[in-house]
């Protein structure tokens, strides 16, 4: 099955620094991917979608100048977030539509390990 | 927008059944289920891609009623290993792409 991949797993991290966190897909190439932010017993919220080649598209209330997303190739995008602030912290996730025929829907997503963010 | 699901939080003992709602005020593309370990990412458990559509796996199967916007997760004969957070997922197609949006999860415990 398709495997994406996230680094790092945990990562705490000062005030005001910035933090990179990385999302691969490892067997197959993923023209788009997605990040998600999960806060302790909510749900997952989608913060943007990631395309390759291409500017990221981010969802409304999502600051885009603060949450930088690159997808620079097929296998690799990346969510830095710059200026951490402890309500930064969160569990990052990401996902990737697998290699499935579209069909006019949306295919299975298959997630990363998520990154556990904690700002002090 | 989220889509919103019954009910929030369920006990169960080993062996029971339960069942879990998604519905959306939006058109459905799909919907997918996923559950959710804690401090962990979400696991995929099916889609569901035309409205009257049914799937199973195992003794999890789900339906998909596209006209009411719903649909529905069915445990049966629940183990252990079942508990977790669930999650529905629907598709909706958004800035000409489609994009999965989380409903608001149901938290499963079951009891010995």
């Amino acid at each position: 099955g398709a495997v994406v991949s996230q680094h790092p797993s945990w990562v705490i991290c000062k005030s005001g620094t910035s933090v990179k966190i990385e999302c691969r897909s490892l067997d197959f190439q993923a023209t788009t991917m997605f990040w998600y932010r999960q806060f302790p017993k909510q749900s997952l919220m989608l913060m943007a979608t990631s395309n390759e080649g291409s500017k990221a598209t981010y969802e409304q209330g999502v600051e885009k100048d603060k949450f930088l997303i690159n997808h620079a190739s097929l296998t690799l995008s990346t969510l830095t977030v710059t200026s951490a602030h402890p309500e930064d912290s969160s569990f990052y996730i990401c996902s990737a539509e697998g290699p499935l025929p579209r069909q006019g829907n949306t295919g299975e997503l298959f997630f990363g390990e998520g990154s556990r963010l904690t700002v002090l | 927008q989220q889509p919103v699901q019954s009910p929030q939080a369920v006990i169960l003992r080993e062996g029971e059944d339960a069942v879990i709602n998604c519905s959306s005020s939006k058109a459905l593309y799909s919907v997918h289920w996923y559950r959710q370990k804690h401090g962990e990412a979400p696991v995929f458990l099916m889609i569901l891609l035309k409205g009257g559509e049914q799937k199973g796996h195992e003794k999890i199967s789900a339906s998909f009623n596209e006209k009411k916007q719903q649909s529905s997760l069915y445990l049966t004969a629940s183990q252990l290993s079942y508990s977790g957070t669930y999650f529905c997922g629907t598709a909706r197609l958004m800035d000409s792409s489609y994009k999965l949006i989380f409903g608001s999860g149901t938290r499963l415990l079951v009891r010995p």
